[in-house]
């Protein structure tokens, strides 16, 4: 079965500092990996997806499929960073369908 | 990018009746429309997929008598809650792509409608 695992909940981290979230994901085909974020009051929205390979916001995620992760990274979060992060599953056959995980909220603080 | 709306925001109904949630692709034609239902501090889980004039497929554990997709038109899919309980309560989102020659497309993310059975 499909299934992504995002174990932090909760991130906090301060303005400057690195950020990674973390993401982990179970797919015996090959996977298409997507982040997308849900700021305050706002829909969700695509961020980035692996197949493009790149950098949105100064995020970047890489696919590492040996260790089935896809960890989200920032090299010096900004408080307008603070928001809900999904990692979210494609599977093959066309479908479209996505696969979400649980979500991390991050907060940066000033 | 493209944009997605639901009407409405939010709704409160007595339990018994049956509540419609709209959701309307704005700027383009959705091929594929996406219902997902998302419970406080927890994830979306996808309830049905439609397609433009045919049945919606829904995913296990979601009752299609209770829940009543129409994807009518290009633009335009409705959701039924029928016959409401309070554990229908939840945020309902909806997403739609816009198919094209990418093997995934992004979805596009309505804003959401709040449903509370009283």
């Amino acid at each position: 079965a499909q299934r992504v695992t995002q174990p932090e909940k909760l991130l906090s981290v301060f303005k400057g500092a690195p950020v990674e979230l973390k993401c982990n994901y179970s797919y015996s085909g090959s996977p298409e990996l997507f982040w997308y974020v849900q700021y305050s009051r706002q829909r969700l929205q695509l961020l980035l997806r692996h197949i493009s390979r790149e950098s949105i916001k100064g995020f970047t995620a890489d696919l590492n499929k040996g260790e089935t992760s896809f960890h989200l990274k920032k090299p010096f979060a900004q408080e307008e960073d603070s928001a809900m992060y999904y990692c979210a599953l494609a599977t093959q056959g066309g479908s479209e369908k996505l696969v979400f995980g649980k979500g991390t909220k991050l907060t940066v603080n000033p | 990018g493209a944009v997605v709306s639901q009407h409405p925001s939010w709704v409160i109904c007595k339990s018994g009746t049956s509540v419609k949630i709209e959701c309307r692709s704005l700027d383009f034609q959705a091929t594929t429309m996406f219902w997902y239902r998302q419970f406080p501090k927890q994830s979306l889980m996808l309830m049905a997929t439609s397609n433009e004039g045919s049945k919606a497929t829904y995913e296990q554990g979601v009752e299609k008598d209770k829940f009543l997709i129409n994807h009518a038109s290009l633009t335009l899919s409705t959701l039924t809650v029928t016959s409401a309980h309070p554990e229908d309560s939840s945020f309902y989102i909806c997403s739609s792509t816009s198919g094209g020659s990418a093997l995934y497309n992004e979805q596009f993310f309505g804003p959401g409608t709040r449903l509370t059975v009283l």
